[in-house]
């Protein structure tokens, strides 16, 4: 069975920067799909942030571009997630998720339990 | 970006109803759309991908229909699992983007 599972801390200071893990149990990321996060906003608004593929590239919401890094540690099966200059706008649930990039199968199949991270001094 | 707009924001009903819930895009995007239940303090689950096809496991209550801008779920009945909030969300363009969700609660 396919698992997804975010770690980081839960309490980021403003101006600081943003680490989460996800570790994947069941695939081995470099076999194929693309890996992405995703963050749910308090007030229920979804941003799909990025992505880091099977074959290592990364593509960013443009909205984020300059603050955004993904990536990975093949070794162990994960991917990482990194923002920085957070403010307390970046206050949300944080989400790994699995995206199929075969056509026909453009979706996101396999989400993990989310994060909470709130941004505050 | 292509915005999706989800209607409406809230749906109050009771148990033994049909629900229909709608999501309309910005511009076309072919039936590039697919919904997602979530639950309280859950992940989102994939509940009808290319806005009809279904989905092994999900109850065959839940149905998609449209193509283009407009979109809708369907709900036969609903159920006391059902109310949770509503995603849809598009994958035409590769800037992958959610509506805001419609919250199905209980009247």
């Amino acid at each position: 069975e396919i698992q997804l599972q975010e770690s980081g801390p839960g309490l980021v200071k403003p101006s600081q920067s943003l680490s989460l893990t996800c570790s994947v149990t069941g695939y081995t990321i470099t076999s194929g799909y693309d890996w992405s996060w995703i963050r749910k906003f308090p007030g229920n608004k979804m941003e799909w942030m990025g992505y880091i593929s099977y074959s290592g590239s990364t593509n960013y919401n443009p909205s984020l571009k300059s603050r955004i890094s993904i990536t990975r540690d093949t070794s162990k099966n994960q991917f990482f997630l990194q923002l920085n200059s957070v403010t307390t706008e970046d206050t949300a649930t944080y989400y790994c998720a699995r995206y199929s990039p075969y056509y026909g199968y453009n979706y996101f199949d396999y989400w993990g339990q989310g994060v909470m991270v709130t941004v505050s001094s | 970006n292509i915005v999706l707009t989800q209607s409406p924001a809230t749906l109050s009903v009771t148990p033994g109803e049909s629900v229909s819930l709608s999501c309309r895009a910005s511009q076309s995007i072919s039936t590039s759309i697919h919904w997602y239940q979530q639950k309280s303090n859950e992940s989102p689950r994939l509940l009808i991908k290319y806005a009809s096809q279904s989905i092994s496991g999900i109850p065959s209550r839940f149905s998609g229909s449209g193509s283009g801008t407009d979109f809708t779920l369907s709900i036969n009945r609903v159920e006391s699992e059902d109310f949770s909030i509503y995603y849809c969300q598009q994958s035409y363009s590769s800037l992958y983007t959610f509506g805001a969700g419609t919250k199905l609660e209980l009247k």
